[in-house]
């Protein structure tokens, strides 16, 4: 199983600054990854796939890079709707789905 | 409106059964691969199984293998899973999730997801 270790597990941010999330599979992954983003008390909603491209209605504030075992989420100028939990997914590993542990972006 | 409804969730006893649904609107789960996934309270996301479009691709994770069953029924265009042997590892909100695509790598991602059923499994 390819584990996914996301860092920190917490950020502190004031909104209008950049948050830069970190996720590393355990081994090469290619750039089979997917970003989520979670509001308390709502479903997960998809936020990048294949490490870099924007789902749909993602605003380009989001971006999303990396390849191989280590990959980046970035969010531009937060706003007060951006501060939620973000969670990657590999899935390199078909059938084997895997997902980092999260990272939470709060106000600082 | 293209949207996933849960329901089925609740307090079961462990070892007991539960069955879950996702009903789906605008779209038809005969088109699509779709997955359940869970998430325990205060946790992360867990990936639990999956189903292709034809209902001949089905994977669980090891953790509910032999003891959950996933299906869907195209006459009433929902999606089940079928709980046997709950313990309490298994209390979660479980999800049920759309992949976008038939391609290779959109099969694997979710971008439409329901709201959720809590299932809580103790004595």
């Amino acid at each position: 199983e390819i584990e996914m270790t996301q860092s920190p597990a917490t950020l502190s941010v004031s909104p209008g600054e950049s948050a830069t999330l970190s996720c590393r599979a355990s081994e090469e992954i290619s750039m089979n990854v997917a970003w989520y983003q979670q509001k308390p008390g709502q479903a997960p909603r998809l936020l990048i796939h294949g490490a870099s491209t924007r789902a749909n209605g993602v605003p380009a504030r989001f971006r999303g890079s990396g390849a191989g075992t280590e990959f980046t989420l970035t969010v531009s100028s937060l706003q007060s709707e951006d501060f939620a939990v973000y969670y990657c997914q590999q899935y390199k590993d078909w059938p084997l789905l895997t997902f980092g542990g999260g990272t939470k972006v709060e106000i600082k | 409106q293209v949207q996933l409804v849960e329901t089925g969730g609740g307090l079961v006893k462990p070892g007991g059964s539960l069955r879950l649904s996702c009903a789906a609107s605008g779209f038809s789960f005969s088109d699509y691969f779709v997955t359940w996934i869970r998430q325990a309270p205060g946790k992360g996301l867990e990936w639990v199984s999956y189903i292709g479009p034809a209902g001949n691709t089905i994977y669980y994770a090891d953790s509910v293998k032999g003891r959950f069953t996933i299906s869907w029924d195209n006459a009433n265009n929902s999606l089940y899973l079928q709980m046997n042997r709950l313990s309490g590892e298994d209390s979660a909100m479980y999800y049920c999730a759309r992949a976008p695509g038939s391609s290779w790598a959109s099969r694997w991602y979710f971008d439409l997801w329901g709201r959720g059923t809590l299932v809580t499994v103790s004595s």
